[in-house]
This record gives structure tokens, sequence and C-alpha cells, in this order.
């Protein structure tokens, strides 16, 4: 989707954390804002989502800017394993009918 | 639980030929679609089924590919005749209608036209 962006590549290395930028400015005040991840040879698997707070679990934090027109996935240590594209989604419509749109992904490598 | 099961994983095919990719959601999903993603690129809604109906299918490009849902389970996605513009991993996924906050994507269904 043209109107959520994201970074082409980005690097870290092993044991830091990693911030994973995304611009989602025409997004509306009911959508979601939902990423996924996605190795190789494998479909996209969920990381976090959020709509308006801040959201953390075991994988993540999601960052939500107060006017909700970006977001920041955040990897609080590096491993090898967490080498994959990154897709910021915006997820709107209702119970039924939700729609993903995926951004432009982010293919993000881990230096040993 | 088990997984949005597809098939066939890899698939070879030459152009004008045709192609059907079946996909088995995660039971008890109403929700189903499919979506194409060309390499390199992030994944693109063909198609969204709620049970046996179609939710939105303007991105799917009607004049070859068709898909069905007929009891509202598993799906078909058929490409007929292929063009080379065609090659792309077709990826199915499923969510439960009420909760929405986790969509599930099967392996994917590598297709390349020569």
């Amino acid at each position: 989707d043209a109107k959520t962006t994201q970074p082409n590549s980005m690097e870290s290395n092993e044991e830091e954390p990693v911030h994973l930028p995304c611009n989602h400015s025409t997004i509306s005040g009911t959508d979601y804002i939902h990423w996924y991840r996605q190795l190789p040879s494998q479909g996209p698997e969920y990381v976090i989502h959020g709509l308006t707070s801040n959201v953390n679990n075991r994988m993540a934090s999601l960052a939500i800017a107060e006017d909700r027109k970006s977001s920041t996935l955040i990897l609080h240590r590096a491993t090898l394993r967490d080498a994959a594209v990154y897709y910021c989604i915006r997820r709107g419509g209702t119970s039924g009918t939700y729609k993903y749109i995926f951004g432009t992904g982010t293919r993000l490598k881990v230096l040993a | 639980e088990a997984g949005v099961a597809q098939s066939p994983r890899y698939k070879i095919i030459e152009k004008r030929q045709s192609v059907a990719f079946w996909c088995n959601p995660i039971s008890g999903h109403a929700t189903l679609y499919w979506y194409q993603q060309i390499l390199g690129q992030g994944p693109k809604l063909l198609i969204q089924f709620q049970n046996n109906g179609v939710v939105d299918d303007s991105q799917l490009p009607k004049d070859r590919f068709s898909a069905e849902r007929l009891k509202g389970v598993d799906s078909t996605l058929k490409i007929q005749p292929a063009k080379l513009e065609d090659s792309a991993v077709y990826l199915c996924a499923s969510i439960a209608a009420v909760s929405g906050n986790t969509i599930y994507f099967g392996e994917g269904s590598w297709l390349t036209v020569v």
C-alpha cells in the first residue's frame, strides 16, 4: 500500500535494540496498526498490534505517535533469528470484513 | 491447533496453462483471504471471503483468476491462462470473525510461469 511506507532495509548488531519505523499518514481513526514479520520461504507471522496506546509483548514493543501518523516497532535485543522482512499493516473494516493492507516492508539484517 | 494448510507448495507451469491452489483455513475461521506476493514486494490482497460469500474481489484479475469457497471452509484459487507476470507466492490466510486481531498465514504456494 503506497500510503504505508517503511525503509527498504535496516541493519542491527546482535543483542542491540532495533527501531523499525513506519509512516501511515492517511490512517483512519479506527484502523489498527499491526506488525508482522516474514522469514524466508514462510508466510508472515504476527508480532504485535495496537490502536492508540503503546503496546508491549514478549516479542516486541510498539510505539504509536500521538497523531497516529507513524509508529515504531522496537525489538529490545536483536538476535540472528530476528532477521526477516517486517511489515507494517493497517487493519481496517469491521468484524467479518477486516482488511489487512500491507506496507512496503523493511528487510532487517542482524550482524553477529 | 493446526495452521492454515496450502497445496501444492511449489508449481512450475508454462504460460497459457492453468493451475489451481488449495487452502484449508484454521478450523472455525470464517474469514479467508488470498494474497499474491511478487518477489521483493509485500503481499497484495486478491480476494476475501466471509464464510462462502465474497467480501472483496476488487483486485482479482477476473479475466484469468477465479476463486471459490463453496462450503465456507476450504478454498481454491485458479489461474487460467497463466501469464509470466503471475509468477509469485500465493498466500492463504484466515481469521476468526469475532476477534480479527491475528491473521494466520499459510506457508504459501510458489508459482513459476515459464
